[in-house]
C-alpha cells in the first residue's frame, strides 16, 4: 500500500541535542512538506521541497534543517538552536501540477524535549 | 495576519444531525484553493474536500459539502447525517496562487473540535 511513514512516533530529547525525524513516502510524489503543530493550534509550515536536491524555507524554518537526497525521503533535523521544539511534527507529500491536488499526511512524530 | 479564521473552537452535534463548521479566509490572490482536513485523536490529517476559487459549483464528497461564498470569503464545511466517528478536529486550509514558486503549501486555521453525541 502506498503512503507516508514517519518514525519514530514518539521522540524524547535532552536540551541541547540535535534530533532527526524521518519521513518516507512511496507515492512517487515530487513535493514534500514539514509542518509543526502546537496544542490548540493549526499546522505551520517549516520547510518544503518540490524536487530532489532543492528545498525552501517555510514560515518557521529557524532552528530546523532538511535534506532531499532522494525523492522518497525528506528528513527533518531539529537543532539545538530551536528554542521550543516540543511539538507534533507532520510530514506531507503531494502530486505536482494541478492546484487541487491535496497533500497526503503521515501519522506524525511527537517530540518532547526534557 | 491570520489568513484562515475558524471562529468555533468547539462544536456539539447530535448523531444523524447536520452541522456546519465555519471558515473565513483572507487573500488578494484571484487563484486559490480551499481544503478541509479531519484530524482524529490519532493525529494524522485526513483530506475531506477541496474547492478551487474558480469553481462554479460548491464541492461535495459524500456526506461532506463545502458552502463556498466567494464574496464573503467564506468556505464553510457542512457534514450531513453526523456519525459518532466524525468526532475530531477539523481544519480549514488555503493554498494561494498557482505559481510553482508558492510550493502549493497550505495555510491552516486553528481548527474546530467537533463532538458528536448519541
Amino acid at each position: 500500500d502506498g503512503g507516508i511513514t514517519q518514525s519514530p512516533k514518539y521522540l524524547f530529547r535532552k536540551e541541547g541535542q540535535n534530533v532527526t525525524l524521518s519521513c518516507e513516502q512511496n507515492l512517487n510524489h515530487d513535493a514534500m512538506y514539514w509542518y509543526r503543530q502546537d496544542p490548540g493550534q493549526g499546522l505551520r509550515l517549516i520547510y518544503y521541497s518540490q524536487i530532489v536536491n532543492d528545498f525552501q524555507k517555510g514560515d518557521i524554518a529557524e532552528g530546523y534543517s532538511v535534506s532531499r537526497e532522494k525523492k522518497e525521503s525528506f528528513p527533518l533535523t531539529v537543532t539545538s538552536a530551536q528554542k521550543n521544539p516540543t511539538a507534533f511534527y507532520l510530514c506531507a507529500s503531494r502530486l505536482p501540477g494541478q492546484g487541487g491536488n491535496e497533500q497526503f499526511f503521515g501519522p506524525g512524530t511527537r517530540l518532547t524535549v526534557l | 495576519a491570520q489568513k484562515i479564521t475558524q471562529t468555533q473552537p468547539g462544536m456539539f452535534v447530535q448523531e444523524k444531525e447536520a452541522v456546519t463548521l465555519d471558515c473565513t479566509y483572507d487573500t488578494s490572490d484571484p487563484s486559490y484553493g480551499l481544503f478541509w482536513y479531519k484530524q482524529p485523536s490519532s493525529g494524522e490529517m485526513i483530506f475531506l474536500i477541496y474547492q478551487g476559487s474558480y469553481d462554479q459549483q460548491n464541492a461535495t464528497e459524500g456526506r461532506y459539502s463545502l458552502n463556498f461564498q466567494k464574496a464573503r470569503k467564506s468556505a464553510n464545511l457542512v457534514i450531513s447525517a453526523s456519525q459518532l466517528g466524525d468526532s475530531a478536529m477539523y481544519f480549514c486550509a488555503m493554498r494561494e496562487g498557482l505559481s510553482i514558486d508558492s510550493g502549493y503549501a497550505l495555510n491552516f486555521g486553528k481548527g474546530t473540535s467537533l463532538l458528536v453525541t448519541p
